[in-house]
């Protein structure tokens, strides 16, 4: 396991339809975020999991947006009926922390850059 | 609220020079602050972390400083080579923050010509 792996690198799609991101942090990280980034900015917090409990969730995260992390391990954003402006590069992390564990650094994958035509 | 801000947003250097970027903070109450690298498309590379103890860290032609009282980080580069183009992003994790989430300045896009 070399690092946190985002899947797909690109999508593009047609507004109105639904995507689905996936993300595989390090095997051994039980904390996972999801970050977005839009064109010139820096990356804006979207939720985070500690195992598979979801523990908090931006105001940026509307209700057209879900997140799961089933079995603590891997998880996936989904998108309902995209919009223009949902188009930016979704970035996800892992790190661990919490229930007594020491905490460490975010290690950040490659993004899955989102295009909404 | 937490407000990162990076001066300069753009910054264009000849090979060899030494430059600063900057970084501030609204709310001096950090757990740490970190300084990532992005290249065009791809996701964050780990620079330096200083913990809010700490005053400076170094990586190479890399030194990073804070001073948490005035909200200021910065981040110095020594003998920039065009390898060193990119955008380079500062965040700081609040003290309370359990579960690491990070907040983000809007980072400096620079550019170093041969």
């Amino acid at each position: 396991d070399t690092g946190v792996s985002q899947n797909p690198r690109h999508k593009i799609t047609k507004r109105g339809q639904n995507v689905t991101f996936r993300c595989d942090p390090i095997s051994e990280h039980n904390r996972l975020y999801w970050y977005r980034q839009t064109l010139g900015q820096g990356p804006e917090f979207l939720t985070y999991f500690q195992n598979e409990a979801q523990l908090e969730k931006s105001r940026l995260l509307s209700d057209r947006f879900s997140a799961e992390r089933p079995k603590g391990s891997f998880s996936t954003l989904e998108i309902q009926r995209t919009e223009q402006g949902d188009s930016a590069m979704y970035l996800c992390a892992s790190s661990l922390g919490g229930g007594g564990r020491k905490n460490t650094e975010a290690f950040f994958g490659q993004g899955t850059r989102l295009t909404v035509v | 609220k937490q407000e990162v801000t990076q001066i300069p947003a753009a910054l264009s250097v000849p090979e060899g020079e030494n430059l600063v970027l900057n970084c501030s903070f609204t709310d001096s109450a950090i757990y740490n602050l970190q300084w990532f690298r992005q290249d065009p498309g791809k996701g964050l590379t780990s620079l330096l972390l200083i913990q809010s103890s700490q005053r400076e860290q170094t990586s190479g032609r890399l030194n990073a400083s804070l001073d948490k009282s005035s909200g200021r980080s910065t981040l110095y580069i020594a003998a920039s080579q065009p390898g060193d183009s990119a955008t380079y992003l500062c965040a700081v994790r609040k003290i309370n923050n359990a579960g690491n989430m990070l907040t983000f300045g809007g980072g400096t896009r620079l550019m170093v010509k041969p």
